[in-house]
């Protein structure tokens, strides 16, 4: 039974919208799904949480599924800014447990 | 305010020494976090302190000793330590210690502390 899983890489360019994909196959009915920033040798960043739906903030939007056995997390048009590494968190065997990260580069 | 202060940015120590790391948190969290970070790798759960007790354990070796003098100190006590041990320590705190992953349990982390064990 696979974990929370992620793609471990990807690449984008200034200005395009990008979406990650976290798959988390045995969440209960109620449990969220939070996404966290990370820059090198700083401490994760909370970025945006939801259980359903969809949610968007000032950063970001947060697509999760009506079988939620996954969630997109969406960062519109990004910038250089915005290479980091991207985790998903969401609960699995009564843990908390971290996604193995996305490394996002956005190149000009 | 979802600031989390850490000391130490930066320690470097022998594998006999004695160190301490630190955490403190002033948002009236009441759950408290431990995460060791490798490279390329997502945190993993060390210690988790709810209301001043200790929680969970994630069978961490003994020369890893938390302490939780209040609500808004945590600190990591270090001995003995090995090379393989060299990792970047997070700390994290929440309004409660739970696994939805809630609003209320949403983990808010402090910048780090990269050790180093010679």
């Amino acid at each position: 039974l696979a974990k929370i899983t992620q793609p471990i890489s990807m690449d984008s360019y200034e200005g395009q919208e990008v979406n990650i994909t976290c798959s988390h196959n045995n969440i209960a009915t109620n449990d969220y799904i939070t996404w966290y920033q990370q820059f090198p040798s700083q401490g994760p960043r909370f970025i945006i949480q939801g259980y359903k739906t969809k949610v968007t903030n000032e950063v970001a939007s947060l697509f999760i599924p009506a079988d939620r056995k996954s969630s997109t997390l969406s960062l519109p048009r990004v910038s250089l800014s915005d290479t980091a590494v991207y985790y998903c968190l969401a609960p699995w065997g009564g843990k908390l447990i971290f996604g193995q990260g996305t490394e996002l580069s956005v190149k000009p | 305010d979802t600031e989390v202060t850490q000391t130490p940015k930066h320690l470097v120590m022998g594998m006999t020494n004695k160190k301490s790391l630190k955490c403190e948190q002033h948002m009236g969290h009441r759950a408290m976090y431990w995460y060791k970070q490798k490279a390329k790798k997502p945190p993993e759960l060390m210690f988790v302190y709810s209301y001043e007790k200790l929680s969970i354990n994630e069978s961490v070796p003994s020369r890893f000793s938390p302490e939780c003098p209040n609500s808004s100190l945590l600190n990591l006590h270090l001995h003995a330590l090995q090379p393989e041990d060299s990792a970047l320590y997070l700390c994290a705190s929440s309004q409660v210690a739970g696994t939805a992953s809630g609003p209320l349990d949403t983990q808010y982390f402090g910048p780090g502390t990269r050790l180093t064990v010679l």
